[in-house]
């Protein structure tokens, strides 16, 4: 069974913080890593898919960088800003081309003004 | 492109009735997804189709939960007999196979059991 894990689960930061979270996932079943920005009440929205080691990709003040060899992601916010605040979820999509993506369970961004 | 969409997008039943809700895909899109988001577990996946075959169905819960995909352009998820657990988030969305695997969700449909 493929399992996913963020961490933290939450966060909290001031206005104008950088910040960070992770994502792990088993190195031996890989074919790509997406992010998702979902704030709440809203749905789900496509950030980033990353597929080869080393990719690095970047939105605006949002970025990420893959490490495939060791089975993790990071996603960078530089400068949080109060709009920022929403769950950021990734997701594995294995190797095999089922079309199925394993979500983790998100980290809680909270930006206070 | 008007998106992935749901309906209805809230639906407030009572115990032991029968739920249908509704999924258009994103024109092409050659995969479709159902999830359900509960506090206690996230966002999780029903069920998906491809080429409007049911691929795995091995998230739905139960009997009582049964999806079909007619044609490429709309899926249902019935719920027959509904219970108050059922209460959650159910989303779809879309994905197509040949340009990076995103899913593309619909604003979601709210069910309420009482």
């Amino acid at each position: 069974i493929l399992n996913v894990e963020q961490s933290p689960q939450s966060l909290h930061v001031q206005e104008g913080d950088s910040t960070n979270f992770t994502c792990s996932f088993p190195s031996s079943n890989f074919y790509a890593l997406h992010w998702y920005r979902w704030e709440t009440a809203k749905s789900p929205e496509a950030l980033f898919v990353m597929t080869l080691n080393g990719d690095e990709k970047k939105k605006g003040r949002i970025s990420a960088t893959l490490n495939t060899k060791e089975g993790y992601s990071y996603l960078y916010i530089k400068g949080s800003q109060p709009e920022d605040s929403a769950t950021y979820l990734c997701a594995l999509h294995g190797s095999g081309n089922t079309g199925k993506l394993i979500f983790g369970q998100g980290t809680t961004l909270q930006v206070k003004p | 492109d008007a998106g992935v969409i749901q309906s209805p997008r809230h639906e407030v039943t009572e115990m032991g009735q029968e739920v249908t809700l509704r999924c258009k895909p994103i024109s092409g899109h050659d995969y479709l997804f159902w999830y359900r988001q509960t506090m206690m577990r996230g966002l999780e996946l029903l069920i998906y189709f491809n080429n409007n075959v049911p691929i795995d169905d091995s998230g739905m819960p139960e009997d009582r939960f049964s999806a079909k995909m007619p044609n490429a352009s709309f899926s249902t998820l019935k719920i027959q007999p509904s219970e108050p657990r059922d209460s959650a988030v159910y989303f779809c969305a879309s994905s197509f196979g040949d340009r990076g695997w995103t899913q593309y969700f619909g604003p979601g449909t709210r069910l309420t059991v009482l």
